[in-house]
């Protein structure tokens, strides 16, 4: 059984662009939820989406975005990056509401110079 | 707002110890407790799930109880090894179905 997926695996961007990561989750999982992950504030929830909709959001400002596909693929952009930005993004799918855990994926390393 | 806190930060031990990694939590409204694994650079690996419903759950060497009330969790490990050498990340699920996590107990099994 596949894990979650996600790629790119790692990205350097530049201050202003933008930028899109993609997550595939487990087969059958509906779920999928977005974490950022960084030295200084440790892991924090981005927001999360359920059957194509925006079920979740954390604090975190506009430039921040994401959708999910029919196939339950989701994907998070990022616009007008900025140096903060760099971090470790990871996904994680459940089946329903995360009332039999979470499967995270390996991450993307997203670096911004 | 849900706090998780982690205690201790970082441990470091002599290879075949038994430890305790302690976890709590401010608001006992927990779906459920998931304690994940993070070795450095990588993503995190589920280690158990503990359902607001149970009181513990083992996997191996590895034994994980709840105590909703009292809104802690611990994890122990029996006869560590240098491969359990990694941080060990407590995550309660709130009552809006995400995770909260704790900042992560980072260990270190010396041979």
């Amino acid at each position: 059984k596949a894990g979650v997926t996600q790629t790119p695996r790692y990205l350097i961007k530049t201050r202003g662009q933008q930028v899109t990561l993609s997550c595939s989750p487990i087969s059958g999982h509906r779920s999928v939820s977005w974490y950022q992950q960084t030295p200084g504030q440790g892991l924090q929830f981005l927001f999360e989406y359920f059957s194509e909709t925006q079920r979740n959001k954390g604090n975190f400002p506009g430039r921040f975005s994401g959708r999910q596909f029919s196939n339950s693929r989701s994907e998070m952009n990022v616009s007008t990056l900025e140096l903060g930005d760099s971090a470790l993004y990871l996904c994680a799918s459940s089946l329903e509401q995360g009332e039999y855990g979470y499967t995270f994926g390996s991450g993307t390393r997203l670096t911004v110079v | 707002k849900q706090e998780v806190t982690q205690i201790p930060a970082a441990l470091s031990v002599p290879e075949g110890e038994n430890l305790v990694l302690n976890c709590s939590f401010t608001d006992s409204a927990i779906y459920n407790l998931q304690w994940f694994r993070q070795d450095p650079g990588k993503g995190l690996t589920s280690l158990l799930l503990i359902q607001s419903s149970q009181r513990e759950q083992t996997s191996g060497r590895l034994n994980a109880s709840l105590d909703k009330s009292s809104g802690r969790s611990t994890l122990y490990i029996a006869a560590s090894q240098p491969g359990d050498s990694a941080t060990y990340l407590c995550a309660v699920v709130d009552s809006s179905y995400k995770l909260i996590f704790g900042s992560g107990t980072r260990l270190l099994v010396r041979p």
